[in-house]
């Protein structure tokens, strides 16, 4: 059972449309993490979000976190080819591991 | 810049031929960590150092085996690659287990 539940699996849109990712759970979390990876590349840390409610904008990007912290999402507004990646969403679970959602595939086109 | 780095970028063994890949950090990070990523799928960990102690994922094969000589360096072996063992392999660091993770750009591994 995943314990990080990301939808939508592929996403594929035009330069310039706007996309939200979702990362969902029944549990709870002290923070969340969303990275996004590249092909050929490490993910890389995008933001932490730690607070239930709490909103973080990284230029054309928006994250939140819900207010029961177990669900998060991800916005991105007029988006661009250089932000085409793998978005995954991570959490800490009981014990120190982090558990990563199945991932987002998303494809900007020009 | 403080940063993970991995060596080689790209490894091409034969089947059962032992293999060693590296990762270094320059962060003094405590925790360094190897993950397994196949393709689009998310990274599975397979182990991690926290200072010299070892820790070992329940169903990480017995192939896998790692080593950190020191803060900075850490090695994953794979003592007899399988098919089944081309992948991504993803180094990450941490402060500490409750900190975020930094991963490094990977090793892509490819058995013939």
């Amino acid at each position: 059972t995943q314990l990080l539940e990301q939808s939508p699996q592929f996403l594929s849109i035009q330069e310039g449309e706007n996309l939200t990712v979702y990362c969902n759970s029944s549990s709870v979390f002290s923070s969340l993490q969303w990275y996004r990876q590249e092909p050929g590349e490490g993910p890389v840390l995008l933001v932490t979000v730690v607070t239930g409610g709490e909103v973080k904008k990284l230029k054309r990007l928006t994250f939140q976190f819900g207010d029961a912290r177990k669900d998060s999402s991800l916005h991105i507004t007029a988006a661009q080819p250089g932000d085409t990646g793998l978005y995954l969403c991570a959490a800490r679970s009981n014990d120190y591991k982090l558990s990563f959602g199945a991932g987002t595939t998303v494809t900007v086109r020009a | 810049d403080a940063m993970v780095i991995q060596n080689p970028r790209y490894q091409v063994t034969q089947f059962g031929k032992p293999v060693t890949l590296s990762c270094s950090q320059t962060l003094n990070h405590n925790v360094m960590y190897w993950y397994q990523q196949k393709s689009s799928q998310a990274p599975k960990l397979l182990f991690h150092y926290y200072d010299k102690d070892f820790n070992n994922e329940a169903d990480t094969p017995d192939n896998f085996q790692s080593r950190r000589p020191n803060t900075s360096f850490c090695f994953l072996d794979i003592r007899s690659p399988g098919l089944g063992d081309a992948a991504m392999y993803l180094c990450a660091t941490s402060r500490d287990r409750v900190h975020e993770q930094y991963f490094g750009p990977g090793t892509r591994l490819t058995v013939t």
